[in-house]
Protein backbone atom coordinates (compact mmCIF):
# COMPACT_ATOMS: atom_id res chain seq x y z
CA UNK A 1 0.00 0.00 0.00
CA UNK A 2 0.87 3.49 -0.81
CA UNK A 3 1.42 5.75 1.96
CA UNK A 4 3.64 7.50 5.07
CA UNK A 5 4.53 5.91 8.09
CA UNK A 6 5.91 7.41 11.14
CA UNK A 7 7.36 5.73 14.35
CA UNK A 8 6.71 5.57 16.92
CA UNK A 9 3.31 6.51 18.10
CA UNK A 10 4.26 7.36 21.00
CA UNK A 11 7.12 8.83 22.14
CA UNK A 12 9.03 10.41 25.69
CA UNK A 13 11.24 12.15 25.73
CA UNK A 14 13.19 13.30 28.99
CA UNK A 15 15.02 16.60 30.01
CA UNK A 16 18.39 17.17 27.87
CA UNK A 17 17.69 14.22 25.29
CA UNK A 18 17.22 14.42 21.66
CA UNK A 19 15.02 12.32 20.01
CA UNK A 20 14.37 11.45 16.78
CA UNK A 21 11.14 11.18 15.18
CA UNK A 22 11.07 8.97 11.97
CA UNK A 23 8.96 9.87 8.42
CA UNK A 24 9.14 7.15 5.71
CA UNK A 25 6.81 7.36 2.36
CA UNK A 26 6.17 5.41 -0.75
CA UNK A 27 4.45 7.41 -2.40
CA UNK A 28 7.32 9.09 -4.51
CA UNK A 29 6.85 12.27 -3.96
CA UNK A 30 9.43 15.06 -3.60
CA UNK A 31 7.64 17.44 -1.41
CA UNK A 32 7.95 16.32 2.44
CA UNK A 33 6.61 18.39 5.45
CA UNK A 34 6.97 18.31 9.49
CA UNK A 35 4.06 19.70 11.36
CA UNK A 36 3.38 20.82 15.16
CA UNK A 37 -0.03 20.09 16.25
CA UNK A 38 -0.87 21.67 19.99
CA UNK A 39 -4.10 21.63 21.58
CA UNK A 40 -6.96 24.41 20.34
CA UNK A 41 -4.23 25.36 17.98
CA UNK A 42 -3.43 25.46 13.70
CA UNK A 43 -0.69 22.86 12.56
CA UNK A 44 2.64 24.72 12.40
CA UNK A 45 4.96 24.03 9.84
CA UNK A 46 8.66 23.33 10.76
CA UNK A 47 10.79 22.48 8.06
CA UNK A 48 10.02 21.15 4.76
CA UNK A 49 12.19 19.72 1.47
CA UNK A 50 11.05 20.31 -1.63
CA UNK A 51 13.92 18.24 -2.91
CA UNK A 52 16.50 15.53 -1.76
CA UNK A 53 19.51 17.36 -0.05
CA UNK A 54 17.93 20.34 0.20
CA UNK A 55 15.41 21.60 3.08
CA UNK A 56 14.00 24.94 4.23
CA UNK A 57 12.78 26.15 7.76
CA UNK A 58 9.56 26.86 8.66
CA UNK A 59 7.60 28.79 11.12
CA UNK A 60 8.68 27.69 14.49
CA UNK A 61 12.05 25.92 13.64
CA UNK A 62 14.00 26.59 16.40
CA UNK A 63 15.13 23.54 18.36
CA UNK A 64 14.48 21.27 15.27
CA UNK A 65 16.67 19.50 13.06
CA UNK A 66 15.58 17.54 9.83
CA UNK A 67 18.04 15.68 6.98
CA UNK A 68 17.14 14.64 3.54
CA UNK A 69 18.94 11.91 2.23
CA UNK A 70 16.55 9.94 0.52
CA UNK A 71 13.40 10.68 -0.89
CA UNK A 72 11.50 8.37 0.88
CA UNK A 73 12.89 9.47 4.39
CA UNK A 74 12.61 12.80 6.08
CA UNK A 75 13.24 11.80 9.93
CA UNK A 76 13.00 15.00 12.49
CA UNK A 77 15.23 15.59 15.61
CA UNK A 78 13.49 17.37 18.72
CA UNK A 79 16.87 18.99 20.26
CA UNK A 80 17.09 19.81 23.73
CA UNK A 81 17.12 23.58 23.02
CA UNK A 82 13.45 22.90 21.77
CA UNK A 83 12.09 23.79 25.45
CA UNK A 84 8.41 22.94 25.37
CA UNK A 85 8.43 19.67 23.01
CA UNK A 86 5.51 18.49 23.93
CA UNK A 87 2.88 17.48 21.37
CA UNK A 88 1.48 16.10 18.25
CA UNK A 89 4.00 15.86 15.01
CA UNK A 90 2.75 15.07 11.91
CA UNK A 91 4.85 14.61 8.93
CA UNK A 92 2.88 15.26 5.24
CA UNK A 93 3.97 15.07 1.19
CA UNK A 94 2.46 17.04 -1.29
CA UNK A 95 1.39 16.81 -4.76
CA UNK A 96 0.12 19.96 -6.71
CA UNK A 97 -3.41 18.60 -5.37
CA UNK A 98 -2.92 17.13 -2.59
CA UNK A 99 -1.39 17.33 0.99
CA UNK A 100 -1.10 13.42 2.11
CA UNK A 101 -0.15 13.15 6.07
CA UNK A 102 1.16 10.48 8.09
CA UNK A 103 -0.68 8.92 11.21
CA UNK A 104 1.56 11.11 13.67
CA UNK A 105 3.63 10.94 16.50
CA UNK A 106 2.87 11.73 19.95
CA UNK A 107 5.77 13.18 22.24
CA UNK A 108 5.42 13.77 25.78
CA UNK A 109 8.37 14.68 27.92
CA UNK A 110 9.06 13.22 31.33
CA UNK B 1 -5.63 39.00 14.13
CA UNK B 2 -4.74 35.07 13.16
CA UNK B 3 -4.39 34.98 9.13
CA UNK B 4 -7.17 32.49 9.21
CA UNK B 5 -10.13 32.29 10.44
CA UNK B 6 -12.84 29.37 11.33
CA UNK B 7 -15.95 29.61 12.52
CA UNK B 8 -17.93 27.85 14.31
CA UNK B 9 -15.13 26.41 16.70
CA UNK B 10 -17.41 23.88 17.98
CA UNK B 11 -20.63 22.52 16.36
CA UNK B 12 -23.11 19.92 17.71
CA UNK B 13 -25.67 18.60 15.14
CA UNK B 14 -28.08 16.17 14.93
CA UNK B 15 -28.30 13.41 12.75
CA UNK B 16 -29.35 14.40 9.24
CA UNK B 17 -29.37 18.27 9.59
CA UNK B 18 -27.46 20.01 6.98
CA UNK B 19 -23.87 21.38 8.13
CA UNK B 20 -21.95 24.33 7.23
CA UNK B 21 -18.26 25.49 8.33
CA UNK B 22 -16.69 28.80 7.61
CA UNK B 23 -13.51 29.95 6.88
CA UNK B 24 -12.39 33.28 6.39
CA UNK B 25 -8.47 34.33 5.43
CA UNK B 26 -6.43 37.44 5.32
CA UNK B 27 -3.91 36.51 2.63
CA UNK B 28 -4.17 36.33 -0.72
CA UNK B 29 -3.63 32.76 -1.78
CA UNK B 30 -3.71 30.94 -4.85
CA UNK B 31 -6.20 27.91 -3.08
CA UNK B 32 -7.40 26.20 -0.69
CA UNK B 33 -7.49 22.53 1.12
CA UNK B 34 -10.40 21.45 3.65
CA UNK B 35 -9.12 18.58 5.76
CA UNK B 36 -10.77 16.57 8.40
CA UNK B 37 -9.06 14.72 11.40
CA UNK B 38 -10.36 11.98 12.94
CA UNK B 39 -10.40 11.53 16.93
CA UNK B 40 -7.22 9.50 16.39
CA UNK B 41 -5.23 12.32 15.08
CA UNK B 42 -4.70 10.85 11.02
CA UNK B 43 -5.95 13.91 8.64
CA UNK B 44 -7.27 13.10 4.96
CA UNK B 45 -6.98 16.12 2.53
CA UNK B 46 -10.87 16.56 1.60
CA UNK B 47 -10.80 19.42 -1.21
CA UNK B 48 -8.71 21.50 -3.02
CA UNK B 49 -10.16 24.41 -4.55
CA UNK B 50 -8.93 27.92 -6.45
CA UNK B 51 -12.50 28.71 -7.51
CA UNK B 52 -15.76 28.12 -7.43
CA UNK B 53 -17.56 24.93 -6.21
CA UNK B 54 -16.42 21.09 -5.38
CA UNK B 55 -18.55 18.42 -4.72
CA UNK B 56 -18.17 14.89 -3.45
CA UNK B 57 -20.26 12.94 -2.03
CA UNK B 58 -22.22 14.98 0.96
CA UNK B 59 -19.75 17.48 1.29
CA UNK B 60 -19.83 20.37 -0.99
CA UNK B 61 -17.02 23.23 -0.67
CA UNK B 62 -17.14 26.82 -2.21
CA UNK B 63 -14.74 29.72 -1.99
CA UNK B 64 -14.89 33.17 -2.88
CA UNK B 65 -11.10 33.91 -3.29
CA UNK B 66 -12.18 38.36 -3.89
CA UNK B 67 -14.31 37.81 -0.64
CA UNK B 68 -11.35 35.91 1.38
CA UNK B 69 -14.01 33.34 2.41
CA UNK B 70 -14.68 29.43 1.78
CA UNK B 71 -17.07 27.37 3.07
CA UNK B 72 -17.63 23.50 3.57
CA UNK B 73 -21.36 22.45 3.91
CA UNK B 74 -22.51 18.68 4.69
CA UNK B 75 -25.66 17.23 3.74
CA UNK B 76 -27.46 14.93 5.88
CA UNK B 77 -24.99 14.90 8.67
CA UNK B 78 -24.25 11.15 10.23
CA UNK B 79 -21.98 11.05 13.42
CA UNK B 80 -19.37 9.22 11.15
CA UNK B 81 -19.17 12.95 10.32
CA UNK B 82 -17.71 13.65 13.58
CA UNK B 83 -13.98 15.19 13.36
CA UNK B 84 -12.15 18.45 13.23
CA UNK B 85 -12.41 20.21 9.75
CA UNK B 86 -9.10 21.93 9.03
CA UNK B 87 -8.86 25.21 6.97
CA UNK B 88 -5.69 25.50 5.40
CA UNK B 89 -4.71 28.06 2.40
CA UNK B 90 -2.42 27.79 0.53
CA UNK B 91 0.07 30.96 -0.99
CA UNK B 92 1.16 31.37 -4.26
CA UNK B 93 3.00 29.18 -5.82
CA UNK B 94 4.46 27.06 -3.24
CA UNK B 95 2.88 24.26 -1.87
CA UNK B 96 3.28 25.60 2.17
CA UNK B 97 0.02 25.92 3.75
CA UNK B 98 -1.47 27.68 6.35
CA UNK B 99 -3.59 26.33 8.81
CA UNK B 100 -7.00 27.34 10.38
CA UNK B 101 -7.32 25.95 14.21
CA UNK B 102 -9.99 23.68 12.86
CA UNK B 103 -13.67 23.20 13.85
CA UNK B 104 -14.73 20.35 16.23
CA UNK B 105 -17.98 18.74 14.84
CA UNK B 106 -20.41 16.08 16.97
CA UNK B 107 -22.89 14.59 15.01
CA UNK B 108 -25.60 12.50 18.16
CA UNK B 109 -27.50 9.93 16.28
Amino acid sequence: DGGITQSPKYLFRKEGQNVTLSCEQNLNHDAMYWYRQDPGQGLRLIYYSQIVNDFQKGDIAEGYSVSREKKESFPLTVTSAQKNPTAFYLCATSTQETQYFGPGTRLLVL
Amino acid sequence: KNEVEQSPQNLTAQEGEFITINCSYSVGISALHWLQQHPGGGIVSLFMLSSGKKKHGRLIATINIQEKHSSLHITASHPRDSAVYICAPRRGSARQLTFGSGTQLTVLP
